[in-house]
């Protein structure tokens, strides 16, 4: 089983739509949950972390669910520039500060 | 402020070659990271310096490479010989210090390596 999986995608959806990506991931002793974004050919950009009481970040919002060790991002009136591909990144923080990646999940949004 | 930088942009060597990688992480970020992703595959951690002591090694993948940062600042990667396996991108990020908590790690645009 991979540490971090996520569904590849792409999710295809048109401008003004509302879509929610899912994560989860295998080590319980995870402490920190973050989302990443990468455009194509580009470096990986922090979009916002992950805490458990859910947080909102504009039309973003991730929730974090330990018992079922399961992450989610949701992104509300999608925007063409949302494009992107969006990773989840779980720290197990024994110690260190190594950040473990999904494969990421594809959004394709269209006019 | 100057973001994470890497050089060069991009490299292609012939299998059996040397290639050394350069990262210039965020001046005052005492934290630097090597990651990579091979095609078709997520982004992987090489390694992480705090300062410029290897403070977790384990995802480097064999002897071939060897990471060194002198002096604390910048940090090179050197794989010798290269394989064809070892094409990818290699991302370097850096992080301030933080007391208990993982600080954001901040990318570079990445080094894409291609082994002919």
């Amino acid at each position: 089983r991979k540490e971090v999986e996520q569904d590849p995608g792409p999710f295809n959806v048109p401008e003004g739509a509302t879509v929610a990506f899912n994560c989860t991931y295998s080590n319980s002793a995870s402490q920190s949950f973050f989302w990443y974004r990468q455009d194509c050919r580009k470096e990986p950009k922090l979009l916002m972390s992950v805490y458990s009481s859910g947080n909102e970040d504009g039309r973003f919002t991730a929730q974090l669910n330990r018992a079922s060790q399961y992450i989610s991002l949701l992104i509300r009136d999608s925007k063409l520039s949302d494009s992107a591909t969006y990773l989840c990144v779980v720290n197990t923080n024994s110690g260190y500060s190594t950040l473990t990646f999904g494969k990421g999940t594809m959004l394709l949004v269209s006019p | 402020e100057a973001g994470v930088t890497q050089f060069p942009s991009h490299s292609v060597i012939e299998k059996g070659q040397t290639v050394t990688l350069r990262c210039d992480p965020i001046s005052g970020h005492d934290n630097l990271y090597w990651y990579r992703r091979v095609m078709g595959k997520e982004i992987k951690f090489l390694l992480h310096f705090v300062k410029e002591s290897k403070q977790d090694e384990s995802g480097m993948p064999n002897n071939r490479f060897l990471a060194e940062r002198t002096g604390g600042t910048y940090s090179t990667l050197k794989v010798q010989p290269a394989e064809l396996e070892d094409s990818g991108v290699y991302f370097c990020a850096s992080s301030q210090e933080m007391q208990g908590r993982t600080d954001t790690q901040y990318f570079g645009p990445g080094t894409r390596l291609t082994v002919l």
